[in-house]
């Protein structure tokens, strides 16, 4: 069975800290790993990982996928009080180049940060 | 471009009425999904669609159902709705080339 698990479950920081998020899968067939920012409504899309691009930036948000560990880290850096979201891991599976269109979703990070 | 369109945003339900949810994408995306969102479970995949014409069950379909008789629209059927079934319901479109998805804005779901 195909699984995904984030750590922590939840995590309060004060602004202008630095945080770390994990997710580690267990999927056969791994084709890539997304991030996803859920603030009140729909998920909002971050990064996408694969074998080809195992290390994102975009501001002061990163993130790297180990394959071998079968793990990815999302960090925030300077972290300010608009992060506060739900933050989402997904795998996407696939073979011979072609997507299966499913993501199996870990349980989520809810990450607050104070002023 | 509007992207992925979900109505009803709220609704509430009596145990054994039925109901759809509507989605709509104005993308052109080939692959169409629903998920549920259960607080701590993050989001489970329902059923989906890699055409119009073609579903598949994903890890909780039991209670739903879905047909794709277009590219853009993808609605989501509860024939008997139970409580079981309260959660936040999200539709999400994507190319059939990628693997990020796109999602709608959620349709809030009580069966009392």
């Amino acid at each position: 069975e195909d699984k995904v698990v984030q750590s922590p479950l939840s995590l309060v920081v004060h602004e202008g800290d630095t945080v770390t998020l994990n997710c580690s899968y267990e999927v056969t067939n791994f084709r890539s790993l997304l991030w996803y920012k859920q603030e009140k409504k729909a998920p909002t899309f971050l990064f996408m990982l694969t074998s080809s691009g195992i290390e994102k930036k975009s501001g002061r948000l990163s993130s790297i996928l180990d394959k071998k560990e079968l793990s990815s880290i999302l960090n925030i850096t300077a972290t300010q009080t608009g992060d506060s979201a739900i933050y989402l891991c997904a795998v996407s599976k696939g073979a011979g180049g072609t997507s299966y269109g499913k993501l199996t979703f870990g349980q989520g990070t809810i990450l607050t940060v104070h002023p | 471009n509007a992207g992925v369109t979900q109505t009803p945003k709220f609704q509430v339900l009596k145990t054994g009425q039925s109901m759809t949810l509507q989605c709509a994408q104005d993308m052109n995306h080939e692959y169409m999904s629903w998920y549920r969102q259960d607080p701590g479970m993050g989001l489970r995949l329902i059923h989906y669609s890699v055409g119009a014409g073609i579903t598949d069950q994903g890890e909780v379909p039991n209670g739903y159902n879905v047909s794709r008789s277009t590219t853009e629209d993808f609605p989501l059927r509860l024939l008997s709705a139970a409580p079981s079934q309260t959660s936040v319901y999200f539709c999400a479109s994507k190319r059939g080339s990628t693997d990020t998805q796109y999602f709608g804005p959620g349709t809030r779901l009580t069966v009392l």
